[in-house]
């Protein structure tokens, strides 16, 4: 299948900075990304969808002011979390869809704000 | 709304022993239904799908049924193996546009 690669794969950041994951295809044209969270023993949350060259659409309860989505080019979208608080932390995973069949997904990024 | 729930692990079992993953769904639709893989330090595989009721989708020995009649779509294999350590996520889909519900993911270990 298609990679997709998502960096870094963990980082520890303090309270009040701002931290940003990148999610990649290497090997495909991705025309929609989706961005998701994980808390401990809970499901993966879909928190948003991003089409190359436009804005975000933000899933109910998900603040676009914190968690900004830049979609800029077919292989690369960001989400960057501002002003990170310990309730931040998580598992972030992104997915990407091109022209086949399925979405492939990333490694994942562990961040834990202290 | 919509939304999946699977067992919760870890499960662990022996090689050779049968494997079966419980997932169940609410929907107000017709979903598409799937089975996602994570091996350690890798990203979610796709393991399995099946697109409508009835239909049994299978790949490296798994297998799961779509059964609308108990909003199903337990994941099953007869004998596993250590390499199929990992953590298994049941998800549904309600379009093409690759938007997924997750469940909250089993971890599975298997012992030589």
């Amino acid at each position: 299948g298609a990679v997709v690669s998502q960096h870094p794969s963990r980082v520890i950041c303090k309270s009040g900075t701002s931290v940003k994951i990148e999610c990649r295809s290497l090997d495909f044209q991705a025309t929609t990304m989706f961005w998701y969270r994980q808390f401990p023993k809970q499901s993966l949350m879909l928190m948003a969808t991003s089409n190359e060259g436009s804005k975000a659409t933000y899933e109910q309860g998900v603040e676009k002011d914190k968690f900004l989505i830049n979609h800029a080019s077919l292989t690369l979208s960001t989400l960057t979390v501002t002003s990170a608080h310990p309730e931040d932390s998580s598992f972030y995973i992104c997915s990407a869809a091109g022209d086949a069949s399925e979405a492939f997904f990333g490694q994942g990024t562990r961040l834990t704000v202290v | 709304g919509d939304s999946v729930t699977q067992m919760e692990g870890p499960v662990t079992l022996s090689e050779e022993a049968f494997l079966t993953i419980n997932c169940t769904y609410t929907a107000t639709g017709y979903p598409s239904l799937f089975w996602y893989v994570q091996y350690p330090g890798e990203g979610l595989q796709l393991l399995l799908k099946a697109t409508k009721a009835d239909d049994k989708g299978s790949n490296k020995g798994f297998e799961a049924t779509y059964r609308k009649e108990t909003t199903s779509f337990h994941l099953e294999k007869g004998s596993v193996q250590v390499s199929d350590s990992a953590v298994y996520f049941c998800a549904l889909g309600m379009d093409s546009s690759y938007k997924l519900i997750f469940g909250s993911g089993t971890r599975l270990l298997v012992r030589p």
